[in-house]
């Protein structure tokens, strides 16, 4: 199967920062998705984005498909953008298999 | 409305028993999923299952199975429950093909004493 590898695994910065995390992937990926899940658990779709860019206030994401890897951008950061950021895909042909994840990026935001 | 619930949010059990965790989706999705996310907070799918298939992970133990009554439930039963099995596990749908957006529920806690 693929694999996801993402970077940094843990982030701090303070509230007004910008960051950009990134996904890596092993082969050719559809599907490819991030998540956020918030510090009470909730996983919460933030982007469906297999390739170009979308953005959605704040939060911005880019998949360069050819190359294997997506961005994602948060701009401004907020304390509630706290928590764990997940990006998942899928093998082209995969059918109705479930998406592969990756182990997250830790992000902490300070007030 | 809420698109994928789960219950109980919270499940302590004991060593053996057998427990069940439900799923229901209300946004006419064809697949729901079962994964599991462990105290290092990596997600694992456990299963996919449409009205066509039900894909396994390899990795999980015969002692879980997935049952399905119709298409907008997908319920997770758990045999002889083991320490290991303590995790989140959280059921998730979407549509196959090409608009295949991932939808959580809010994960159910699962604690074995």
């Amino acid at each position: 199967g693929i694999q996801v590898e993402q970077s940094p695994p843990d982030l701090i910065l303070q509230e007004g920062a910008n960051s950009t995390l990134r996904c890596n992937f092993s082969d050719s990926v559809n599907n490819l998705q991030w998540f956020h899940q918030n510090p009470w658990g909730q996983l919460i779709n933030l982007f469906y984005i297999p390739s170009g860019t979308k953005q959605n206030g704040r939060l911005s994401a880019t998949t360069v498909a050819t190359e294997r890897y997506s961005l994602l951008y948060i701009s401004s950061s907020q304390t509630t953008d706290s928590g764990v950021y997940f990006c998942a895909g899928r093998a082209p042909g995969g059918g109705a298999d479930g998406l592969t994840f990756g182990k997250g990026t830790h992000l902490i935001i300070q007030p | 409305d809420t698109a994928v619930s789960q219950t109980p949010k919270y499940l302590v059990t004991q060593m053996g028993n057998d427990k069940s965790i439900k799923c229901e989706q209300n946004l006419g999705h064809d697949t729901m999923y079962w994964y599991k996310q462990d105290s290092k907070k990596f997600l694992k799918i456990m299963f996919s299952y449409n009205n066509k298939e039900l894909i396994i992970n390899e990795t999980v133990p015969n002692r879980f199975s997935p049952k399905s009554p119709d298409k907008a439930h997908l319920n997770l039963h758990i045999n002889s429950l083991e320490l290991g099995d303590s995790a989140v596990y959280f059921c998730a749908s979407s549509q196959t093909g090409s608009l295949g957006k991932l939808f959580f529920g809010s994960g159910t806690q699962l604690s074995v004493l």
